[in-house]
Order: structure tokens, then sequence, then C-alpha cells
């Protein structure tokens, strides 16, 4: 797991409600992403961001937002407008662009019911 | 379209048993190849990240080869333990983006029973 943390490892939600995921680093990477992995699937890019105060949208970035104000967290909120927002969530860094090794956190596993 | 694809898609082994699996991808333009150990809800951990101008690289039991010209890519494990059991996911770093997008497998999942 390296140096990233996430939290909670587990996390119930009702329908309708907004949920915010915590991504924390202390490896001073530049970039950090967001990928959502259901069963079956490759994992998909939901946001990355390459620097402090920028971001930008994956392949799936409808019904997420995020936000990077520290080169340390990158913090992803699962709002209501997600259809299907059950998952396993994993956020991972890396010293520049996707080119580079990519250093993945524990996951959190989101359960709406 | 810039894809991966795994095979197989599940296996099972007994322990000390050696196994390969095979990954196929389409990306071009090619950056770079990772494959990676998923244990069960766990985050993904690299095993070996190779360019186009290598075409072996290992990480202890663990084997990867690269075949740049047919696009084929395998991991062989050697005497495999119990603790080997997870999903090895191959990703391909490349596509039309100057960012060396990835682009990610859907995955093997190994078992080894004692």
């Amino acid at each position: 797991d390296g140096g990233i943390t996430q939290s909670p490892k587990y996390l119930f939600r009702k329908e309708g409600q907004n949920v915010t995921l915590s991504c924390e680093q202390n490896l001073n990477h530049d970039a950090m992403y967001w990928y959502r992995q259901d069963p079956g699937q490759g994992l998909r890019l939901i946001y990355y961001s390459q620097i402090v105060n920028d971001f930008q949208k994956g392949d799936i970035a409808e019904g997420y937002s995020v936000s990077r104000e520290k080169k340390e967290s990158f913090p992803l909120t699962v709002t209501s407008a997600q259809k299907n927002p059950t998952a396993f969530y994993l956020c991972a860094s890396s010293v520049g662009t996707q080119r580079y090794e990519q250093y993945f956190g524990p996951g959190t596993r989101l359960t709406v019911t | 379209k810039n894809q991966v694809e795994q095979s197989p898609q599940s296996l099972i082994i007994l322990e000390g048993k050696n196994c390969t699996l095979q990954c196929n991808y389409t990306v071009s333009p090619f950056s770079n190849l990772r494959w990676y150990k998923q244990d069960t809800g766990r985050g993904p951990v690299s095993l070996t990240i190779m360019t186009f101008s290598e075409n072996t690289k290992s990480n202890g039991r663990y084997t990867a080869t690269l075949d740049a010209d047919t696009k084929q890519s395998s991991l062989h494990i050697t005497a495999s333990q119990l603790s080997d059991s997870a999903s090895y996911i191959c990703v391909v770093s490349g596509g039309s983006s100057n960012t060396g997008k990835l682009i990610f497998g859907q995955g093997t999942t190994l078992q080894v029973k004692p």
C-alpha cells in the first residue's frame, strides 16, 4: 500500500446521500488518481489530478466530484447523481503523468442501499 | 480501439506448480506494460513494468515477458505458493494521449490450492 492511505475501509450510505472518500499520500507525488473497480471489469478512471488546484475528468466522471487543495490530499465525493455507486474505490499516485509507476491505496468499499 | 485482454479469466493450480498468465493488447502507441497483483479487498501492488525495449523482467518467482511485435505479454509464476492466490492485472500505458493513459485488463484470478 506504500505511503497512500484511504479511509474508511468500508462505508455504508443510504441512497440519495452524498459521501466523501478520503485519500492521502506522503510520497511527495504530484499526480493522484481515483479508480472504480467492479467485479469482472478492469479498473476505470474517475478523475485525476497532475498538480495542486487542477484536475481532469476520467472515463466515468459523471456523478463524482473531486478537489485538490493540497498536494497530499485528493478526496472523492460520490454524489446522489451517481446511478450505481456501490463499488470498490481505489486511489493512486505517481510522480508524474500516467506513464509513470502508480502506487495504489488499500481501497474503500462503498455500499449504497 | 485500445484494449487489453487477459486469459484465462480464472485458474486453479496446486501449490508448488508453475503457471503462465497471458495478456494481449491493441494499445497504440505503446509506452509501457505493467503487471499488478491484487489480493482480495486490497489495492493492486506492482510486480513489473516493462518498456518497448525490454522483453523479460523478473521479480522473485514472477517473470514477465513482452513481445512488442505481436503485442503479447505473459506472467510466469514459478513454484507457486498459497500466498500467490490473487488477481493479476495487466495494464498498458499508451494510446493517443501524451499522458500515457492506462488501459486495464479485467484480470486473471489465480487460486493456489494445497
